[in-house]
């Protein structure tokens, strides 16, 4: 079975920015879709952003859209969230996750990297 | 967007018990709901998809059922490794939601 490893959490202030990036090995990366998913301390989870495969359209959750951007590189088996103009309410643990196959429920996930926004 | 209401919030429960878990949708989501169990400190783990289809490796007192806007988990026979949170997700409109977690407890 594959695997995702996330990177680039870190504390940052508001109005910063980070990149997190999620390294995919063990299936075949450039034929699903990639998804962020993240989790604020003691919550539930809360769907962030898919980037589909072929043509790499994105989709975003309007509590992060217009500061958040998804993209990926299938040469290198990786999918990135730049988040810009980081909130307090950002603070989380991001995680990365597959797509089953068929847009309906997510098979892998990485162990998630935590953003903590605060000054 | 989607509500999904799950219920109930937590829950206590002995070994060997039977445990449903419901999940409510606030519009109709033909079958496109998955669950996911998560344990602390670790990422959600894919039960069910497709509202019914046990994920492969997934042990078999774990079932899934429903469809429209009702759906429910159910674990046969409880087991120590269990004990976790229960999340479920609907897949049919973006953006994408989850239910607000079950919780379940040893009593």
């Amino acid at each position: 079975e594959g695997q995702l490893l996330e990177s680039g959490g870190g504390l940052v202030q508001p109005g910063g920015s980070l990149r997190l990036s999620c390294a995919a090995s063990g299936f075949t990366f450039s034929v699903y879709p990639m998804s962020w998913v993240r989790q604020a301390p003691g919550k539930g989870l809360e769907w962030v952003s898919t980037i589909s495969d072929i043509a790499g359209s994105t989709l975003y959750a309007d509590s992060v859209k217009g500061r958040f951007t998804t993209s990926r590189d299938d040469s290198k088996n990786t999918v990135h969230l730049q988040m810009n103009s980081l909130r307090a309410e950002d603070t989380a643990i991001y995680y990365c996750a597959k797509d089953i196959g068929g847009w309906d429920a997510f098979d892998i996930w990485g162990q998630g990297t935590m953003v903590t926004v605060s000054s | 967007a989607i509500q999904l209401t799950q219920s109930p919030s937590s829950l206590s429960a002995s070994v060997g018990d039977r445990v449903t878990i419901t999940c409510r949708a606030s519009q109709g989501i033909s079958s496109t709901l998955a669950w996911y169990q998560q344990k602390l400190g670790k990422p959600p783990n894919l039960l069910i998809y497709g509202a019914s289809t046990l994920k492969s490796g997934v042990p078999s007192r774990f079932s899934g059922s429903g469809s429209g806007t009702d759906f429910t988990l159910t674990i046969s026979s409880l087991q120590p490794e269990d004990f976790a949170t229960y999340y479920c997700q609907q897949f049919n409109t973006y953006p994408l939601t989850f239910g607000g977690g079950t919780k379940v407890e040893i009593k």
